[in-house]
């Protein structure tokens, strides 16, 4: 079955740096590759998401990019604001079989004022 | 548009007790799902509908079970709580596969 892998777990950053995380995975026919956002209490939001016939795609301060040789993609987060202070999740979905995504575990950001 | 409606938020039971776990979606979704959170564990999948009249087991169904009511509603059923079922339960819907969840608001659910 799919893996997904998650990095870091713990990114801590100053307000108005830019922050990366990344995951890889290791199932080839996964072709749908979304990214939440968890702030502390709430539920997971989608934020933004990527498929595979698309290298990278924008949505204001956020983007994430997408390398199918490799294996991975990237959330960026540009001009760190503190309210993107949350737990971030990336998930690999296969193209066949139940469709279910994978999930990493997690990385933790900290925008610091 | 409510999104995905779940409840209780809260609920605190007894070792034995049983209890279930409503959630509805609005979005005229396919593919419905219940994962439970726990610290350093991320989201595990325990249930899913792909679609209506459809259930299918996840990652870790052992002491559970669900019922699809309509494509509306799909409720979880813990039939005698133990304190390892102790979680965040979280109730998502997608419209199919290739789409991301919506998920609900979440049940702190506590067993003693």
């Amino acid at each position: 079955g799919e893996n997904v892998e998650q990095h870091p777990s713990t990114l801590s950053v100053q307000e108005g740096d830019s922050a990366v995380i990344k995951c890889t995975y290791s199932d080839s026919a996964s072709n749908y590759f979304p990214w939440y956002k968890q702030e502390l209490g709430k539920r997971p939001q989608l934020i933004i998401d990527i498929r595979s016939n698309v290298g990278e795609k924008k949505d204001q301060r956020i983007a994430v990019t997408l390398n199918k040789t490799a294996k991975h993609f990237s959330l960026h987060i540009t001009e760190t604001q503190p309210e993107d202070s949350a737990v971030y999740f990336c998930a690999a979905s296969p193209s066949g079989g139940s469709y279910i995504p994978t999930f990493g575990r997690g990385t933790s950001l900290i925008v610091h004022p | 548009n409510a999104g995905v409606t779940q409840t209780p938020k809260f609920q605190v039971l007894k070792t034995g007790q049983s209890m279930t776990l409503q959630c509805a979606q609005d979005m005229n979704h396919n593919s419905m799902y219940w994962y439970r959170q726990d610290p350093g564990m991320g989201l595990r999948l325990i249930y899913y509908s792909a679609s209506e009249g459809t259930t299918d087991k996840g990652e870790v169904p052992n002491g559970y079970n669900v019922s699809r009511l309509n494509k509306r509603e799909f409720s979880l059923r813990l039939e005698s709580a133990a304190p390892s079922q102790t979680s965040v339960y979280f109730c998502a819907s997608r419209p199919g596969q290739g789409h991301g969840y919506t998920f609900g608001s979440g049940t702190r659910l506590t067993v003693v």
